[in-house]
């Protein structure tokens, strides 16, 4: 089956930094890639569509700034947060799809802790 | 805008339970419908969809029914088992393809 592969699946780091989360497609080709915000008891908040390629479309309310997004090949998306400040603490989840009206297949989550 | 609004859980049934999972929606147009579970340590994973009124999703012996009339898709399974255990997410993708989810019901089945 389609597999998503996110990478780091947790990670800590100093108010400040930045740091970048990767989320590959390993059998299949992802035109489109989805990165999800989820805070604890929460929905996922979708905040960027990048498409391969492209700039990626942001959602309202999402700092293009502050979290950037690279979708260079079909199989790989990046999100940066850039400056981390505490607050970006939270649950990021990535997914991917091969066409407009196909299933969409998730990573495993990351967990970024800003201390 | 369109919206997902599904069940506060916890929710804890004994093995064997009927189970029903609330999700109702708010959306122009007539959007497709789905159900993706979480299981501890995994990435969401499609369990069921519909994609217009009427349609019945199924898979696993979970089933969901579009009613286009009470804008929902509840899901139900007659009998639960302990490996059910999980977070289940109600969505709604839109005609521009965007996917927005409910907040998720944690479902607990005990032994």
């Amino acid at each position: 089956g389609a597999v998503v592969s996110q990478h780091p699946s947790w990670v800590i780091c100093k108010s400040g930094t930045s740091v970048k989360i990767e989320c590959r497609s390993l059998d299949f080709q992802a035109t489109t890639m989805f990165w999800y915000r989820q805070f604890p008891k929460q929905s996922l908040m979708l905040m960027a569509t990048s498409n391969e390629g492209s700039k990626a479309t942001y959602e309202q309310g999402v700092e293009k700034d502050k979290f950037l997004i690279n979708h260079a090949s079909l199989t790989l998306s990046t999100l940066t947060v850039t400056s981390a400040h505490p607050e970006d603490s939270s649950f990021y989840i990535c997914s991917a799809r091969t066409e407009a009206d196909s299933p969409l297949h998730f990573g495993n989550g990351t967990r970024l802790t800003v201390t | 805008g369109d919206s997902v609004t599904q069940m506060e859980g916890p929710v804890t049934l004994s093995e064997e339970a009927f189970l029903t999972i609330n999700c109702t929606y708010t959306a122009t147009g007539y959007p497709s419908l789905f159900w993706y579970v979480q299981y501890p340590g995994e990435g969401l994973q499609l369990l069921l969809k519909a994609t217009k009124a009427d349609d019945k999703g199924s898979n696993k012996g979970f089933e969901a029914t579009y009613r286009k009339e009470t804008t929902s898709f509840h899901l139900e399974k007659g009998s639960v088992q302990v490996s059910d255990s999980a977070v289940y997410f109600c969505a709604l993708r839109t005609g521009g393809f965007k996917t927005i989810f409910g907040a998720g019901t944690r479902l607990f089945v005990k032994a």
